[in-house]
């Protein structure tokens, strides 16, 4: 089964500044999606970034990247220019790519806190 | 169309009582997804729709819960003699089918007291 750890229960930044989020992950399986969502207080889950395992190159949406290691099964997230808006739960999701069932396997996330 | 809805938002409910929850995903949405969150964690799988069938259930969905998915479109979630360790945030989410990407209702919390 897969699993997904996030190792870092908080997390601050201050306003402006660059923040990353680490994730790592454990599968047997060579073609897979991680995502990152955040759930900001009291607020529904919403995406932030996804990265398709086949693809090599990093993704990237506007502030927030990723650093996708395959090898390593690493998937960490990076925020720059962090704004007041980013405070919230992010956490890290593996879903398989087969045909069936493919329920999002979330790791236990890291609180951000950004500081103005 | 305005997303995955979930209704009710918050339910109060005394230990031993039922209580049902209501799931409407997106329209062409053909895959639906109950999660339960307990504080401090992530969300974990309940169990899984592909259209009107239920085709998977978690360890973590006892004979005390039930889910079903009429006609492939809205779900319902049904919690028969709720215990105190039910109490927790149950998320419901949807997707199509070729695109990996789940979207998330507001959830429904739940608390038994």
């Amino acid at each position: 089964a897969q699993t997904v750890t996030q190792s870092q229960p908080e997390m601050s930044v201050q306003e402006a500044e660059t923040v990353t989020l680490s994730c790592t992950y454990d599968t047997s399986e060579s073609d897979y999606y991680l995502f990152w969502y955040k759930q900001p207080p009291s607020r529904q889950m919403i995406l932030v970034i996804r990265q398709e395992a086949y693809k090599q190159q990093n993704a990237t949406e506007n502030r927030f990247s990723v650093n996708f290691q395959k090898a390593a099964k690493s998937f960490s997230l990076k925020i720059s220019d962090s704004q007041l808006g980013d405070a919230a739960m992010y956490f890290c999701a593996y879903s398989s790519t087969n045909s069936g069932n493919t329920p999002l396997v979330f790791g236990k996330g890291t609180r951000l806190s950004v500081i103005a | 169309d305005t997303g995955v809805s979930q209704n009710p938002r918050h339910k109060i409910t005394k230990r031993g009582q039922n209580v049902t929850f209501r799931c409407d995903p997106i329209s062409e949405h053909n895959r639906l997804y109950w999660y339960r969150q307990t504080l401090g964690q992530g969300p974990e799988f309940l169990t899984y729709f592909q259209n009107e069938a239920q085709l998977e259930k978690s360890r973590l969905l006892s004979d005390r819960f039930s889910a079903e998915r009429p006609k492939g479109s809205f779900s319902t979630l049904e919690i028969q003699r709720t215990e105190q360790g039910d109490s927790a945030m149950y998320l419901c989410a949807s997707r199509t089918t070729g695109d990996y990407e789940q979207y998330f209702g507001p959830g429904t919390r739940l608390t038994v007291t």
